[in-house]
């Protein structure tokens, strides 16, 4: 059982938006600690995908966001393509340790 | 631009010592980097096991510590992993990755490793 809390999937049509919740406690997130987003297509290592809470690494299409408030943050995903079909994991720091979301799975119909 | 390789036997026998390494390319392990293990079971989420710093210092996870060891090789640029006492549910996909001060996201990541533990 991962201490911060994603659904396990979520799905849309192309062009649609979607958002991924990660819902964490007064230890973690809402210590105002950091959260980033990773994404990781099927097969392949993670990748960085959000920073910071809401900052985008060069290269990041700006179709995806990260917003952050008290003991959650989520992640949006606007304009949804084929491609973005992938496990997404939040991560975020809480009593020494670097901890992840259980991932969300999600799948463009 | 700075890329990790992790290498070591893919497969490691029951009670045993898993031993992996990491060696980083286009850029210097002394930097002002944090220098992580993170690992992800068949079909699960991801789990970071511990990172070290290039003067040495370390953190690990706690349900982790009495297993794990992490160490750097500057002369080699490169940092290593090892884990005692390992069990089938050691089994995974191991990744080496970096984090930059100050906000410490993962932002580059080894390729992977798959390491499996059985007799």
């Amino acid at each position: 059982q991962s201490v911060l809390t994603q659904p396990p999937s979520v799905s849309g049509a192309p062009g649609q938006r979607v958002t991924i919740s990660c819902t964490g406690s007064s230890s973690n997130i809402g210590a105002g600690y950091d959260v980033h987003w990773y994404q990781q297509l099927p097969g392949t290592a993670p990748k960085l995908l959000i920073y910071g809470n809401s900052n985008r690494p060069s290269g990041v299409p700006d179709r995806f966001s990260g917003s952050k408030s008290g003991t959650s943050a989520s992640l949006a995903i606007t304009g949804l393509q084929a491609e973005d079909e992938a496990d997404y994991y939040c991560q975020s720091y809480d009593s020494s340790l670097w901890v992840f979301g259980g991932g969300t799975k999600l799948t463009v119909l | 631009q700075v890329q990790l390789q992790e290498s070591g036997p893919g497969l490691v026998k029951p009670s045993g010592t898993l031993s992996l390494t990491c060696a980083v390319s286009g850029g210097s392990i002394s930097s002002s980097n944090w220098w992580s293990w993170v690992r992800q079971p068949p079909g699960k989420g991801l789990e970071w096991i511990g990172e070290i710093y290039h003067s040495g210092s370390t953190n690990y996870n706690p349900s982790l510590k009495s297993r794990v060891t992490i160490s750097v090789d500057k002369s080699k640029n490169q940092f290593s992993l090892k884990l005692s006492s390992v069990t089938a549910a050691d089994t995974a996909v191991y990744y080496c990755a970096r984090a930059t001060e100050p906000l410490l996201a993962f932002d580059i990541w080894g390729q992977g490793t798959m390491v499996t533990v059985s007799s």
